[in-house]
């Protein structure tokens, strides 16, 4: 069993440039969400979803935007990379309603680097 | 402002000791607290859990205690292992906020010398 995967796992971009990132879950989970970690700050939301065709803003949502056209994807678009978003990128997912005890399901991360 | 702190950002303990990690919340909304833990390279794994309505939940070797009044938790390991060397992630749950994302602390990092 899968569980949550992220691609690509390592990018560098150039200031400016966009990319996509991809998280895959094959728990069939409502919720994902989309965390970077940067050193001394620990995981830091940036993004949720809370079902297929719904987005939400998070803590730090500034320079990304996502999309959940299907339930097991969630995509984070970055559109004009810059050097603070350089950082690790967690996905997550959970399940919905009573069942949520918060617990989330994370991904490998995926490692960016902006120049 | 920060809603959950782990104000030691590392531990060192001895193989066979108690490893003591602990964290400090503001919002008493908070209904779930958890802990996480991270190697490096890897995605935070779940740990522990504990309800805002109880004040203790055992699982093996850890075991999470919540004092309320204090708003403090705190996560003991005993006895530690070499492995249990990693990053450790206090989060909490906001019942009545976003739905079902959790607030993470800045982490605390245990290593257990042999």
């Amino acid at each position: 069993n899968a569980g949550v995967t992220q691609t690509p796992k390592f990018r560098v971009l150039k200031t400016g440039q966009s990319m996509t990132l991809l998280c895959a879950q094959d728990m069939n989970h409502e919720y994902m969400y989309w965390y970077r970690q940067d050193p001394g700050m620990g995981l830091r939301l940036i993004h949720y979803s809370v079902g297929e065709g719904t987005t939400a803003k998070g803590e730090v949502p500034d320079g990304y935007n996502v999309s959940r056209l299907k339930k097991q994807n969630f995509l984070l678009g970055l559109e004009s990379a810059a050097p603070s978003q350089t950082s690790v990128y967690f996905c997550a997912s959970s399940l919905a309603g009573t069942a949520n005890t918060g617990e989330l399901f994370f991904g490998e991360g995926s490692r960016l680097t902006v120049l | 402002d920060q809603q959950v702190k782990q104000n030691s950002p590392s531990l060192s303990v001895q193989e066979g000791r108690i490893s003591i990690l602990n964290c400090d919340y503001t919002n008493s909304m908070f209904d779930y607290f958890l802990w996480y833990k991270k190697y490096p390279a890897e995605g935070p794994t779940f740990l522990i859990s504990i309800s805002s309505i109880k004040d203790k939940n055992e699982d093996g070797r850890f075991t999470v205690f919540l004092n309320k009044s204090a708003k403090h938790l705190s996560l003991h390991i005993v006895p530690s292992q070499p492995g249990d060397s990693a990053v450790y992630f206090c989060a909490a749950r906001n019942y009545g906020g976003s739905q079902g994302n959790l607030i993470f602390g800045k982490g605390t990092k245990l290593s257990v010398k042999p």
